[in-house]
């Protein structure tokens, strides 16, 4: 199995409180991905990063901010969380190119209240 | 944001039935074509990763074919188990960004 842990797998919180999960992979690979997984959407992309430092939005960006200071780590924030953002979060990781399938966490239930 | 369909949305057989379903991409933003499947309470694992026009994969009795020109992918499985009951997503790469379908879910009735 890809070694790729999440961070933490529950959480309920508050409407405008802020929350930060983590993805932390031992695989050494240089893409990490956030989706968020709503019925009736199946998994949309959050944001991204193709290396330290490196993120790009994806198509449900708003809200959100990523970092990554180091290669294993990949934090996702919700400034000041919403319950629109109440949703299933899963990290992935791939070594990139056209070949590299995607690895998944075991997924971050987050609940906004 | 580029559209990737899945059809049918959910699908019910029976134990021994053999089924397809269909996953639609623009064909102008292809590098690669992914096919997972994801069981309940579980993440989505790989089943193939499809780069070429005409690429057939097959692993057990779950195969899969690949049409760039096109646009679509076709799984099939063949002879359906309990076990093979999971939504299976497709995901097509193009750049960085990896964009899914909202999956088909399938029943197998024993």
């Amino acid at each position: 199995d890809a070694g790729i842990t999440q961070s933490p797998r529950h959480k309920v919180t508050e409407t405008g409180t802020p929350v930060t999960l983590r993805c932390h992979q031992t695989e050494n690979h240089r893409y990490m991905y956030w989706y968020r997984q709503d019925p009736g959407h199946g998994l949309r992309l959050i944001h991204y990063s193709y290396g330290v430092k490196d993120t790009d939005k994806g198509e449900v960006s708003d809200g959100y901010s990523v970092s990554r200071s180091k290669t294993e780590d990949f934090l996702l924030t919700l400034e000041s969380a919403t319950s629109s953002q109440t949703s299933v979060y899963f990290c992935a990781i791939t070594s990139g190119g056209n070949t590299g399938e995607l690895f998944f966490g075991e997924g971050s239930r987050l609940t906004v209240l | 944001i580029l559209n990737v369909e899945q059809s049918p949305q959910s699908l019910h057989v029976q134990e021994g039935d053999s089924t397809n379903f269909t996953c639609s991409f623009p064909s102008s933003n292809f590098y690669a074509l992914h096919w997972y499947r994801w069981e309940t309470a579980k993440s989505p694992e790989a089943l193939f990763v499809m780069t070429l026009n005409g690429d057939e994969k097959k692993k057990g009795r779950i195969s899969a074919t690949l049409n760039t020109k096109e646009g679509y992918s076709y799984l099939y499985i063949k002879g359906s188990q309990p076990e093979d009951s999971a939504t299976y997503l497709c995901a097509l790469l193009t750049g960085n960004q990896f964009y899914f379908g909202t999956g088909t879910s399938l029943t197998v009735i024993p």
